[in-house]
């Protein structure tokens, strides 16, 4: 079974600043992927950046990226020039992958982020 | 490429009543998913499909049926809907390739509400 951790409920940041959100999760699988995804209050599930176990460098993806530590089972997440867009649900998931894996992600309680102007 | 359809997009019942939430995709993903999100929280899992014909239980399955017919399609009923089913119901589908969203694609979600 795996689970995510978001302990962080909500966080305010100011534009232009950077935020970190964090990330935890436990799991018996040795290959296994991590997730970020941002929901803003629309609703739709917006894909950010994606760490698998075995990469080596931590994953980015324009102002995002991530700090994964394995040994300590975390994966948080970066923001950098905090954007008022950014206001947001943000969500880590995770997924085992191995060959007769399904697939399916579970996913953390999630953070809400408002980025004040 | 429509990626993956739900209908409908609001939805209110009564309690008792029943209803199936649609969900299609154009994408030939083999794996599908039943998501329910409660106000404030993470996304649970309810069903998953790994191919057609093939279900299984996820998480919160109580109060919940699926089918997998085709490929394309995996519809989830509720049966004697209860207040504790009003939540937003997201459909998604996965492949095992990695592209640009590491194979997952959701859907635009089902806000429900038992009455």
């Amino acid at each position: 079974a795996q689970k995510i951790t978001q302990t962080q409920p909500g966080m305010f940041v100011q534009e232009k600043e950077a935020v970190t959100l964090d990330c935890t999760y436990d799991t018996s699988d040795q290959s296994y992927g991590l997730f970020w995804y941002k929901q803003p209050s629309s609703g739709e599930m917006i894909f950010l950046i994606y760490q698998g176990s075995y990469d080596e460098q931590n994953a980015t993806e324009g102002r995002y990226s991530l700090n994964f530590q394995k040994a300590r089972k975390s994966a948080n997440l970066v923001i950098s020039a905090s954007q008022l867009g950014d206001s947001a649900m943000y969500f880590c998931a995770m997924r085992a992958e191995h060959i007769f894996n399904d697939y399916k992600l579970s996913f953390g309680a999630g953070t809400t982020v408002t980025v004040r102007a | 490429n429509a990626g993956v359809t739900q209908t409908p997009k609001f939805r209110i019942l009564k309690i008792g009543q029943s209803m199936t939430l649609q969900c299609a995709q154009d994408m030939n993903h083999n794996y599908m998913y039943w998501y329910r999100q409660d106000p404030g929280m993470g996304l649970k899992l309810i069903y998953y499909s790994v191919g057609a014909g093939i279900t299984d239980k996820g998480e919160v399955p109580n109060g919940y049926n699926v089918s997998r017919s085709t490929t394309e399609y995996f519809p989830l009923r509720l049966e004697l809907a209860a207040p504790s089913q009003t939540s937003v119901y997201f459909c998604a589908s996965s492949t095992r390739r990695q592209d640009s969203d590491y194979g997952y694609t959701f859907g635009s979600g089902t806000r429900l509400t038992v009455v």
